[in-house]
């Protein structure tokens, strides 16, 4: 079945800094990767998503890239604000059938 | 919409009670699902259910099962509680059909504590 590892556990930087978090997965058949942000005591919930017939989506100050090559996609942030502070999970999916496989999540601080 | 929501919110058990998490959705959803939440594990899917009467197991099934009697609830059932099924667990749904599963929405989570 599917795997999904994520890098790095957590993550400070400073605001206005950029923030890039990386994930791998293991299943070729996989075509589908949302990542989802959780905020504090809240549920996760979707940011944003690519398939894999694109390699690169972005969306104001988050983007997000695929190879597919190398099994890996990755979670830019630019210009961080204190209020990007949260846990980020990336997932991916073959969506015929498949389920939803989450990274283990990183813990993004953003000092001011 | 109230969208997805949990109840309780927080629950302390202690061994070998027994105890039902109930979500509920106003989406409309075919598609509802319960993860479990561990520090650096990530979110685990326990069941998840396909449509209103269907349930099926996820990667850790043990110790927990589930119903959906209606379309809008999902209920989780732990019948004797373990400390190892301290967690936050947290319910979502989603849309059915080609890429249903795609987009879920979860609840706020319930964080239940075993002694």
């Amino acid at each position: 079945g599917e795997n999904v590892e994520q890098h790095p556990s957590t993550l400070s930087v400073q605001e206005g800094d950029s923030a890039v978090i990386k994930c791998t997965y293991s299943d070729s058949a996989s075509n589908y990767f949302p990542w989802y942000k959780q905020e504090l005591g809240k549920g996760p919930q979707l940011i944003i998503d690519i398939r894999s017939n694109v390699g690169e989506k972005k969306d104001q100050r988050i983007a997000v890239t695929l190879n597919k090559t190398a099994k890996h996609f990755s979670l830019h942030i630019t210009e961080t604000q204190p209020e990007d502070s949260a846990v980020y999970f990336c997932a991916a999916i073959n969506n015929q059938g498949g389920k939803l496989i989450f990274g283990q999540g990183t813990e993004l601080s953003v000092k001011p | 919409n109230a969208g997805v929501t949990q109840t309780p919110k927080f629950r302390v058990l202690k061994t070998g009670q027994s105890m039902t998490l109930l979500c509920a959705q106003d989406m409309n959803h075919e598609y509802m699902y319960w993860y479990r939440q561990d520090p650096g594990m990530g979110l685990r899917l326990i069941h998840y259910s396909v449509g209103e009467g269907t349930t099926a197991k996820g990667e850790v099934p043990d110790g927990y099962n589930v119903s959906r009697l209606k379309k809008q609830n999902f209920l989780l059932g732990l019948e004797s509680a373990a400390p190892s099924q301290t967690s936050v667990y947290f319910c979502a749904s989603s849309y059915s059909g080609a890429g249903g599963q795609e987009t879920q929405y979860f609840g706020p989570g319930t964080r239940l504590l075993v002694l």
